[in-house]
């Protein structure tokens, strides 16, 4: 079974409205951590958020939040008033095990593209 | 705060060389991470190092080795380079601390992509 899910190859949004995208997740662990990663064409992987298995609030960050369902396992994420800087690769990512071992294991990404 | 830098940008190899590619972690971490990501396809993990040894490994064969030093720089070799080997190279480090708590967010520097020929 995929560890993380992206089920959103490409997603569209018109310029300064909100989108999603969304992530599902698999673990047997207790202990995890949720990351979602900006990569642009120039490749370099931006962090965006990240969102602790224990932690009750959902994580925000400017205009990033992540809604996060732990009884589902999903962690979307949220970008209120998008802009054209925001068309990118999106990547869902999860960091299993216990500190000081920190495998990541990502998502295939969704491609954002935000139009004027 | 210095971030995650790597070198060489970019490297062209033949079948059968070995290439080094390096990374300088983030100033306070401790922990580096490599990753390959082909061509429209997310990062597959290829190793960690914490304080100099390996610390995890994905499935990747031994021709990919790796090194970090002291300082926790790092190099990621690979012996006897396929077709398939050509990919984006990033390197994360992680492992310290953030406005005083410890963070475990990986920090990618820019990637080498490297082609084999």
């Amino acid at each position: 079974a995929q560890k993380i899910t992206q089920t959103q190859p490409g997603m569209f949004v018109q310029e300064k409205e909100a989108v999603t995208l969304d992530c599902t997740y698999d673990t047997s662990d207790q202990s995890y951590g949720l990351f979602w990663y900006k990569q642009p064409s120039s490749g370099e992987m931006i962090f965006l958020i990240y969102q602790g298995s224990y932690d009750e609030q959902n994580a925000t960050e400017g205009r990033y939040s992540l809604n996060f369902q732990k009884a589902r396992k999903s962690a979307n994420l949220v970008i209120s008033a998008s802009q054209l800087g925001d068309s990118a690769m999106y990547f869902c990512a999860m960091r299993e095990g216990q500190r000081g071992y920190q495998k990541v294991t990502f998502g295939t990404g969704t491609k954002l593209q935000v139009i004027p | 705060e210095t971030g995650v830098t790597q070198s060489p940008t970019h490297l062209i190899k033949t079948r059968g060389q070995q290439v080094t590619l390096r990374c300088s972690s983030q100033s306070g971490h401790n922990t580096v991470s490599w990753y390959q990501q082909a061509l429209g396809q997310g990062p597959q993990f290829i190793f960690q190092y914490y304080r100099e040894e390996e610390n995890g490994r994905g499935n990747f064969p031994p021709r990919f080795s790796g090194l970090q030093f002291p300082n926790y720089s790092s190099e990621l070799n690979v012996n006897a380079l396929e077709l398939d080997d050509s990919a984006l190279y990033l390197c994360a480090s992680s492992g310290g601390l953030a406005g005083g708590t410890w963070t475990d967010t990986q920090y990618f520097g820019p990637g080498t992509r490297l082609t084999v020929l």
